[in-house]
């Protein structure tokens, strides 16, 4: 079965710069969620989608991120203008039977 | 709110032995899950083991096994014969039943040392 897929799995922007990461779930999972990891910290949830509807995106800062999953499939997430403290990786995950699975992640470093 | 608390920012075992992590949670639901999940370098998070809240017996996954003691909100992991490869930060996590939302503590960064 494959797993969560992500890309690109690393990119370097410079301040104020945009940024797309894309994500493609387990086939058949409605439930996608994207994550931030600040090294040294464990991942915070930045917004929960079931099929193509929004269920929590009250960690996500709406001046700059956004995110859609238009077809309750692939999701996309997307920084504009990016910031220094928005260095993380990006996890994207998602989830059957109460249990998570998660992407490989894509490393961010704004410069 | 949940909490999740890792109090040990680091450890290190000998290849062979076992080791046991900690973590201690806060919650006022009754149903939930928690989580096990290993980090290596690579960044990708990967399941070790879970454990639903109603269920009184323990979680165990080949060498790996947690106790939980639900009364005082403890779930503790235990690796058996420690591998080189079982180097990495494990982060434990909490569900509530409902929000399948995964909250995090802070890590314990594994060193298992031949």
């Amino acid at each position: 079965e494959a797993g969560v897929a992500q890309s690109p799995r690393y990119k370097i922007i410079e301040k104020r710069q945009s940024v797309a990461f894309w994500c493609n779930p387990i086939s058949g999972h409605a439930t996608l969620y994207w994550y931030q990891q600040i090294l040294g910290q464990g991942p915070k949830l930045l917004i929960q989608f079931q099929n193509n509807g929004v269920v929590d995106d009250s960690q996500l800062p709406k001046d700059r991120f956004s995110a859609e999953r238009l077809k309750g499939v692939d999701s996309t997430l997307k920084i504009q203008p990016a910031k220094l403290e928005d260095s993380a990786v990006y996890l994207c995950a998602s989830s059957w039977e109460n249990t998570i699975y998660f992407g490989e992640g894509s490393w961010l470093t704004v410069v | 709110a949940q909490t999740v608390t890792q109090s040990q920012p680091e450890m290190s075992v000998q290849e062979a032995e076992t080791v046991t992590l900690s973590c201690t949670y806060d919650t006022s639901e009754s149903n939930y899950y928690l989580f096990w999940y290993k980090q290596p370098p690579s960044r990708q998070m990967i399941l070790v083991i879970r454990q639903e809240a109603y269920k009184q017996q323990n979680a165990t996954e080949n060498r790996f096994s947690v106790n939980f003691q639900k009364a005082a909100k403890s779930f503790s992991l235990k690796i058996s014969d420690s591998q080189l490869g079982d180097t990495a930060m494990y982060f434990c996590a909490f569900s509530g039943a409902g929000s399948y939302q995964l909250t995090f503590g802070k890590g314990t960064k594994l060193s298992v040392i031949p």
